[in-house]
């Protein structure tokens, strides 16, 4: 089925140890983003991608690394992993301005 | 910069009643206006969207119009069930960003 798929949907680490969050879509979207999302906080965008090639900011990236890899995968980077980092990762794509996104089923991640 | 307002839950409604939820945005020029539906342990999936001015957008018994004069897009059902339960997200893009914006979320809670 066409779709966001994300790679691992639970995972535990250790404070300090990292691990890289796989997202990968197959409807040939153009921008990809990565969000978290924390009870009371809502969603979060931390880094996104327009396009093959290029990345940005979102409004929480600090500790956080992306790499747009080709135009179907999008992966996020957790180099030193902290418990504030304790979260539900939801990536997304959308093909054009007024389309919707697809997000994936989510990663849960736990920092201990 | 964009905003988007809903109302605070949880909305807990009797199966086969009016659902209401509030959805107020400010915004540049003529975004494109959605309901995501979140369901417990799952990724946000598009409910609906509402591209222009006067737009009614509808799915699975669901609706809401775009009222550009009152910068709202409120979803409502006229008959929810106890499946609908989940939490429902507002959310605008357009104006050129590539950065969609979400409200907060709506916790909806539907008895037997």
């Amino acid at each position: 089925n066409a779709g966001v798929t994300q790679t691992p949907k639970f995972q535990v680490l250790k404070t300090g140890q990292s691990m890289t969050l796989q997202c990968a879509q197959d409807m040939n979207h153009n921008s990809m983003y990565w969000y978290r999302q924390d009870p009371g906080m809502g969603l979060r965008l931390i880094y996104y991608s327009a396009s093959e090639g290029t990345t940005d900011k979102g409004e929480v990236p600090n500790g956080y690394n992306v790499s747009r890899l080709n135009k179907r995968e999008f992966s996020l980077r957790l180099e030193s992993a902290a418990p504030s980092q304790t979260s539900v990762y939801f990536c997304a794509s959308r093909g054009g301005q007024g389309e919707g996104y697809t997000f994936g089923s989510g990663t849960r991640l736990t920092v201990v | 910069g964009d905003s988007v307002t809903q109302m605070e839950g949880p909305v807990t409604l009797s199966e086969e009643a009016f659902l209401t939820i509030n959805c107020t945005y400010t915004a540049t020029g003529y975004p494109s206006l959605f309901w995501y539906v979140q369901y417990p342990g799952e990724g946000l999936q598009l409910l609906l969207k509402a591209t222009k001015a006067d737009d009614k957008g509808s799915n699975k018994g669901f609706e809401a119009t775009y009222r550009k004069e009152t910068t709202s897009f409120h979803l409502e059902k006229g008959s929810v069930q106890v499946s609908d339960s989940a939490v429902y997200f507002c959310a605008l893009s357009g104006g050129g960003s590539y950065i969609p914006t979400f409200g907060r979320g709506t916790s909806l809670i539907v008895h037997p």
